[in-house]
């Protein structure tokens, strides 16, 4: 069965800062997607960055990227320079069968002023 | 350009009601998906469409749920003599075709059942 485990409940970090959120999966897929989604207090589920389990290199989307550990079975997300709109849940995802997306527990990130 | 919209944003049921959840996906996405949220957890799915077949319906928690997209665009989640544990937020995706790879959600419709 596919598996999405995020362990940080809470996270806060100070504006400016870099921030990374753990996310570790389990498939027994040998191909299969790997998402992260922002959902800030309104609700609606925000598209962040996307990697495939065959792109060679890690992710890069704006002020966020994937640091993809395949052996290790991790997609942790790295924010760069936080600002305080970053402030919101943080879902990491997997794409399942027929695409429908498997979601683990999500990461609040709070960022201070 | 508009993006997926769902309505209606609120919603507040007496148990036992029906509801009906629409959803609007955006134009020509053949894949729609609906996703439950209880509150403070990860989106679970419940359904899936290509089209108007309905794909995917393993997710649905019992007979009480029903899902349709009869024209292969919008689509309608209807939840029959609610219950409380049906409080949640309910969320539509969509994307352009099986194999494409990024999901877009729509703002969600907030179920309260009293």
């Amino acid at each position: 069965a596919q598996k999405i485990t995020q362990t940080q409940p809470g996270m806060f970090v100070q504006e400016k800062e870099a921030v990374t959120l753990d996310c570790t999966y389990d498939t027994s897929d040998p191909s299969y997607g790997l998402f992260w989604y922002k959902q800030p207090s309104s609700g609606e589920m925000i598209f962040l960055i996307y990697q495939g389990s065959y792109d060679q290199q890690n992710a890069t989307e704006g002020r966020y990227s994937l640091n993809f550990q395949k052996a290790r079975k991790s997609a942790n997300l790295v924010i760069s320079a936080s600002q305080l709109g970053d402030s919101a849940m943080y879902f990491c995802a997997m794409r399942g069968l027929q695409g429908k997306l498997i979601f683990g527990q999500g990461t609040e990130l709070s960022v201070k002023p | 350009g508009a993006g997926v919209s769902q309505s209606p944003r609120y919603k507040v049921a007496k148990r036992g009601q029906d509801v009906a959840l629409r959803c609007d996906p955006i134009s020509g996405h053949v894949s729609l998906f609906w996703y439950q949220q209880a509150l403070g957890q990860g989106p679970e799915f419940l359904t899936y469409f290509q089209n108007e077949a309905q794909l995917d319906k393993s997710g649905l928690p019992s007979d009480r749920f029903f899902a349709e997209r009869p024209e292969g665009s919008v689509s309608t989640l209807k939840i029959q003599r609610t219950q409380q544990e049906d409080s949640a937020v309910y969320l539509c995706a969509s994307n352009r075709d099986i194999g494409a790879d990024t999901q877009y959600f729509g703002p969600g419709t907030r179920l309260t059942v009293l």
